[in-house]
This record gives C-alpha cells, sequence and structure tokens, in this order.
C-alpha cells in the first residue's frame, strides 16, 4: 500500500535560516509522481512541484529546492534563506501509476514557522 | 485563468439540516476530486470523477453523503443529515493529467 511519511510534525526556524522538510514514501509502483503543497494560513492548497519517478534530477526554483532519492524513498524539500511568507502547512503527497495517478496520498504535513 | 471555484466559503448549519457544497472545476480539465480535511485525519479523499463519471467512491463516510457532476463545469457534495462529526474543511480539485489544482475550500460548522 502507499504512504506517505512526514516525520517533523512542527519546524520552527529564524527568518534567514536554511530549512529542510522530509518526505518519505512506500509504494510497490515503478511508476509515480510525488508533488510538494503548500497550505498558508489563509488555508488554500497551492502546488509547488511534481516528479516523477524516472525522473531524480533534483529541481530548484528560486529560494525553493527539492531532492529526490530513489534509494531512500525520499523526496526532500528544502527552502534557502527562509522568510516569514515561507510560514505553512507543508504537504508531501503520492499518486501511483496503478492508480492512473488519480489518487493522491498526503502526508500528515509539516507546520514551517519562520519568525522575524 | 480562473483556478477552482467553491462556494460558499464559510458554511454553518445546525444539526439535521442539509448542506450543498458547490464546485466549478479549471476549464478544460476532466477529472475532479473531493477531499476532507481534519485535524485528526488530515487530508482524505472521499470521492472523484473523471468526465463527470464517478470512478471511486470509497471514501465517503456514509449514506448521508452524496456527490454529482451533472457536467464538465459543475459538481456538488450533499450531506444530508448534517452531523457535527461532518464539520471540516472540504476542498475540491481538479486535473488535466497527474496534477491536481485545488479550490479554496468550504469550510463547514454543523452546531
Amino acid at each position: 500500500a502507499q504512504k506517505v511519511t512526514q516525520a517533523q510534525t512542527e519546524i520552527s526556524v529564524v527568518e534567514k535560516e536554511d530549512v529542510t522538510l522530509d518526505c518519505v514514501y512506500e509504494t510497490r509502483d515503478t511508476t509515480y509522481y510525488l508533488f510538494w503543497y503548500k497550505q498558508p494560513p489563509s488555508g488554500e492548497l497551492v502546488f509547488l512541484i511534481r516528479r516523477n519517478s524516472f525522473d531524480e534530477q533534483n529541481e530548484i526554483s528560486g529560494r525553493y529546492s527539492w531532492n529526490f532519492q530513489k534509494s531512500t524513498s525520499s523526496f526532500n524539500f528544502t527552502i534557502t534563506a527562509s522568510q516569514v511568507v515561507d510560514s505553512a502547512v507543508y504537504f508531501c503527497a503520492l499518486s501511483e501509476g496503478d492508480t492512473g495517478f488519480q489518487k493522491l496520498v498526503f502526508g500528515t504535513g509539516t507546520r514551517l514557522l519562520v519568525s522575524p | 485563468d480562473a483556478g477552482v471555484i467553491q462556494s460558499p466559503r464559510h458554511e454553518v448549519t445546525e444539526m439535521g439540516q442539509e448542506v450543498t457544497l458547490r464546485c466549478k472545476p479549471i476549464s478544460g480539465h476532466n477529472s475532479l476530486f473531493w477531499y476532507r480535511q481534519t485535524m485528526m485525519r488530515g487530508l482524505e479523499l472521499l470521492i472523484y470523477f473523471n468526465n463527470n463519471v464517478p470512478i471511486d467512491d470509497s471514501g465517503m463516510p456514509e449514506d448521508r453523503f452524496s456527490a454529482k457532476m451533472p457536467n464538465a463545469s459543475f459538481s456538488t457534495l450533499k450531506i444530508q443529515p448534517s452531523e457535527p462529526r461532518d464539520s471540516a474543511v472540504y476542498f475540491c480539485a481538479s486535473s488535466l493529467i497527474e496534477t491536481q489544482y485545488f479550490g479554496p475550500g468550504t469550510r463547514l460548522l454543523v452546531l
């Protein structure tokens, strides 16, 4: 069965610190997608990134970067030089080819608090 | 382009009343999903549609919940009768291929 684990419940940092959010997944499928979503205090869920199981290249987008390692079944998310606006709950999610990539399974989320 | 639109944004009702949540997916998307978010259970998929047809409703908690998608641009999630334990944030999402885009959610409080 597919499963996503975000062991860090809450992380507190001071502005400008770097922070890494961990995500470990379990799946028997060889074809799958991994996602990160952001849920700011206003409550909406914002899509950040999608990665397929055949693409282990790391990705950088501004202050955000993602490290996908199939060997450790991890898809970690790093924010460089964090800002107060980064304060949110971040969810990692997985969808499998067996379900036509239709069913998203979410982790329990990591709450990030960035203080000035 | 407009994102996923949900209404109402907030709903307060009394136990036993019927509640109807509405969703307009992103134009051109062919899949629509209903999720529920609570502190205890996190984000749960309730039901999803492909091309207006319900594909998997295994997440619908019980018969009090029903969902319809009469056309490609509109879906409803109905709770009848509502109970206090239904209090949650209900999200609608739509997708064309793999990535789901979420609406702002409806915060439901059943007293």
